[in-house]
């Protein structure tokens, strides 16, 4: 069962690249999502699909953009990279927004 | 603004142990409260979602209680296990058009043998 695939697992980066994270879901949901974690601060939505065709903004989405490219992928590209967007990216799915959400095992970024 | 809020950030307990592990939430308008599990270096992984409508969910050796009024989930582990070991984090779906999930910052449990 592959769930929530997220690529790569690690990324360093310097400041100022440019950097496009991966993301496939094979169970069919309708809504994708993006979240950073960090110590301290928990789990922040950048940005989310609810459904194929829409994208819109969480709490975080300074320095990100986003492509549904289908109804299984959800990307975000970080298009000049700054050391504050060093996190653990997570990717998550869920059937509708308000029903169950099923993470990747997340990118790990380091931005030096 | 929602807040969800975990007390304690960290809890050992010795294998064998009933354990509770709270979660509080500032706006009762939620539409759900689901509870994850985090491994080290890992995503997390869904336990239990309570809909705003109901009292409580079990699934194992693990039951969520939610009270809407007070702000209140909780978490129970029945006779945890060192496999138990986790961060367990609390995330409210508030109501409104976007029904985002606001998560707390987790309670790191250790279970010792």
């Amino acid at each position: 069962n592959a769930g929530v695939t997220q690529t790569p697992k690690f990324q360093v980066l310097k400041t100022g690249q440019s950097m496009t994270l991966q993301c496939a879901q094979d169970m069919n949901h309708n809504s994708m999502y993006w979240y950073r974690q960090d110590p301290g601060m928990g789990l922040r939505l950048i940005y989310y699909s609810a459904s194929e065709g829409t994208t819109d903004k969480g709490e975080v989405p300074n320095g990100y953009n986003v492509s549904r490219l289908n109804k299984r992928e959800f990307s975000l590209r970080l298009e000049s990279a700054a050391p504050s967007q060093t996190s653990v990216y997570f990717c998550a799915s869920s059937a509708g927004t308000g029903r169950p959400q099923h993470f990747g095992d997340g990118t790990r970024l380091s931005i030096l | 603004k929602q807040e969800v809020t975990q007390i304690p950030a960290a809890l050992s307990v010795p294998e064998g142990e009933n354990l509770v592990l709270n979660c509080s939430f500032t706006d009762s308008a939620i539409y759900n409260l689901q509870w994850f599990r985090q491994d080290p270096g890992k995503g997390l992984t869904s336990l239990l979602l309570i809909q705003s409508s109901q009292r409580e969910q079990t699934s194992g050796r693990l039951n969520a209680s939610l009270d809407k009024s007070s702000g209140r989930s909780t978490l129970y582990i029945a006779a945890s296990q060192p496999g138990d070991s986790a961060t367990y984090l609390c995330a409210a779906y508030s109501g409104g058009s976007n029904y985002k999930l606001t998560f707390g910052k987790g309670t790191l449990l250790t279970v010792n043998p």
